[in-house]
């Protein structure tokens, strides 16, 4: 199993559309979790950290369920420039894990 | 503020070749981390430092592959000899000490023939 899964893409959504992208995580001592984008043929980026009580920003909204070792974002009113790749990312024992990723369009 | 530096940016080389791989981390950062990216593979982690020390390099692909952080200002990925499966974009990243996010380099598309 792999130690960080994210949900198979791509996402194809409408403008003004909400999409959640979910993560599952195996090692329970991951402290700290992140979302990151990617834009093609570029480096990831930060988008925001997940806390334990859930965590907003915008139209971004991140929540992290430690019992059932999952992370979600959810992106409201989408934006063409939404679209990326969209990488969760958890810290076993200080280093950092990459899901593959989740591919998002967002259409006109 | 400069981030992360990596150099080159494109490195098309013949097999059998080494490469070397150069990254500068943003000061004050006390991490590094070396990434490789591949469409079926995804980011993949192949080593990390903490104040210039290797702290977990599991996922260095074989011994063809090396890296080191003489000072906390440079390292160094090294694969020799190359062969076309090593094709990649190797990225740098650093941090802070702690559960901070890291900062990606522009990353090293690495092609070889």
């Amino acid at each position: 199993r792999k130690e960080v899964e994210q949900d198979p893409g791509p996402f194809n959504v409408p403008e003004g559309a909400t999409v959640a992208f979910n993560c599952t995580y195996s090692n329970s001592a991951s402290q700290s979790f992140f979302w990151y984008r990617q834009d093609c043929r570029k480096e990831p980026k930060l988008l925001m950290s997940v806390y334990s009580s859930g965590n907003e920003d915008g139209r971004f909204t991140a929540q992290l369920n430690r019992a059932s070792q999952y992370i979600s974002l959810l992106i409201r009113d989408s934006k063409l420039s939404d679209s990326a790749t969209y990488l969760c990312v958890v810290t076993p024992g200080g280093k950092l894990i990459f899901g593959q990723g989740t591919e998002l369009s967002v259409k006109p | 503020d400069a981030g992360v530096i990596q150099s080159p940016r494109h490195e098309v080389t013949e097999m059998g070749q080494e490469v070397t791989l150069r990254c500068k981390p943003i000061s004050g950062h006390n991490s590094l981390f070396w990434y490789r990216q591949t469409m079926m593979r995804g980011l993949e982690l192949l080593i990390y430092f903490n104040n210039n020390v290797p702290i977990d390099d599991s996922g260095m692909p074989e011994d063809r592959f090396s890296a080191k952080m003489p000072n906390a200002s440079f390292s160094t990925l090294k694969i020799q000899p190359s062969e076309p499966r090593d094709s990649a974009v190797y990225f740098c990243a650093s941090r802070r000490q702690g559960n901070q996010p890291q900062h990606f380099g522009d990353g090293t598309r690495l092609s070889i023939l």
